[in-house]
C-alpha cells in the first residue's frame, strides 16, 4: 500500500515559533501537497511541488513555505506560528500527469496543529 | 476546473444501497470526476474515478450522464463505516491539483 506518512499526530505550540510539519511518501510519486482543514472551510491548498526542489504556491500561502529537498519528503514550515495557524494539516502526493490510470492522490492521517 | 454542486447531507438505512449525487455542468471534455470520502479524523480517501462510461470497483460504481453533466456515486450495500464526508471533484488528469468544495455528509444509521 501506498504511505504518506506525517511525522506527528498532534502538537501543541506557541506563538511565535517556529513550525517543521514533516511528510513522507513511500511510492516514488513526483507530487507532494499540503493542504489545511478547518470547519466549514474545507480543505484547502497551502503548497503544492511537482519535483524535488521546485513549488508552487496554492490558494493559501500566506504565513507558510515549503521545503523538497528529496522526493520523498515535503516539509511545510510555519515561520512564526500565530493562533489562526491553529488547524488539521493533511498531506498527500499522487504519481505524474497525464497517467489515465492515475489513482489520484494518497494522504496522510493528518496532523492537528494547535498554536498557544 | 469545473465548479461542482453536492447536497449537504444525506442519509441511508445500513445495507441499502446509498446514492451521492454530483452536479459539474460545466465540465469540459478533458475532465475526470474524482470521488474521495473522509472518514472523521482521518485523510480523505480515494473512491473511483470516470471521464465518460461507468466504472465499478471492489468500493463503489460511478454513474456518469451521457451529457457528463452531472453523476452519481453509488454504495451497493452502504454499512456504518460508510458514514462520511464524500467529495465530489472535477479535475483534468494532467493538472494535479485538486479542488475540495465542502462535500456531502453521508450518515448511515441501523
Amino acid at each position: 500500500d501506498v504511505k504518506v506518512t506525517q511525522s506527528s499526530r498532534y502538537l501543541v505550540k506557541r506563538t511565535g515559533e517556529k513550525v517543521f510539519l514533516e511528510c513522507v511518501q513511500d511510492m516514488d510519486h513526483e507530487n507532494m501537497f499540503w493542504y489545511r482543514q478547518d470547519p466549514g472551510l474545507g480543505l484547502r491548498l497551502i503548497y503544492f511541488s511537482y519535483d524535488v526542489k521546485m513549488k508552487e504556491k496554492g490558494d493559501i500561502p500566506e504565513g507558510y513555505s515549503v521545503s523538497r529537498e528529496k522526493k520523498e519528503r515535503f516539509s511545510l514550515i510555519l515561520e512564526s506560528a500565530s493562533t489562526n495557524q491553529t488547524s488539521m494539516y493533511l498531506c498527500a502526493s499522487s504519481s505524474g500527469t497525464g497517467i489515465p490510470k492515475d489513482y489520484g492522490y494518497t494522504f496522510g492521517s493528518g496532523t492537528r496543529l494547535t498554536v498557544v | 476546473d469545473a465548479k461542482t454542486t453536492q447536497p449537504t447531507s444525506m442519509d441511508c438505512a445500513e445495507g441499502r444501497a446509498a446514492n451521492l449525487p454530483c452536479n459539474h455542468s460545466t465540465i469540459s471534455g478533458n475532465e475526470y470526476v474524482y470521488w474521495y470520502r473522509q472518514i472523521h479524523s482521518q485523510g480523505p480517501q480515494y473512491i473511483i474515478h470516470g471521464l465518460k462510461n461507468n466504472e465499478t470497483n471492489e468500493m463503489a460504481s460511478l454513474i456518469i450522464t451521457e451529457d457528463r453533466k452531472s453523476s452519481t456515486l453509488i454504495l451497493p450495500h452502504a454499512t456504518l463505516r460508510d458514514t462520511a464526508v464524500y467529495y465530489c471533484i472535477v479535475r483534468v488528469s494532467t493538472a494535479s491539483k485538486l479542488t475540495f468544495g465542502t462535500g456531502t455528509r453521508l450518515q448511515v444509521t441501523l
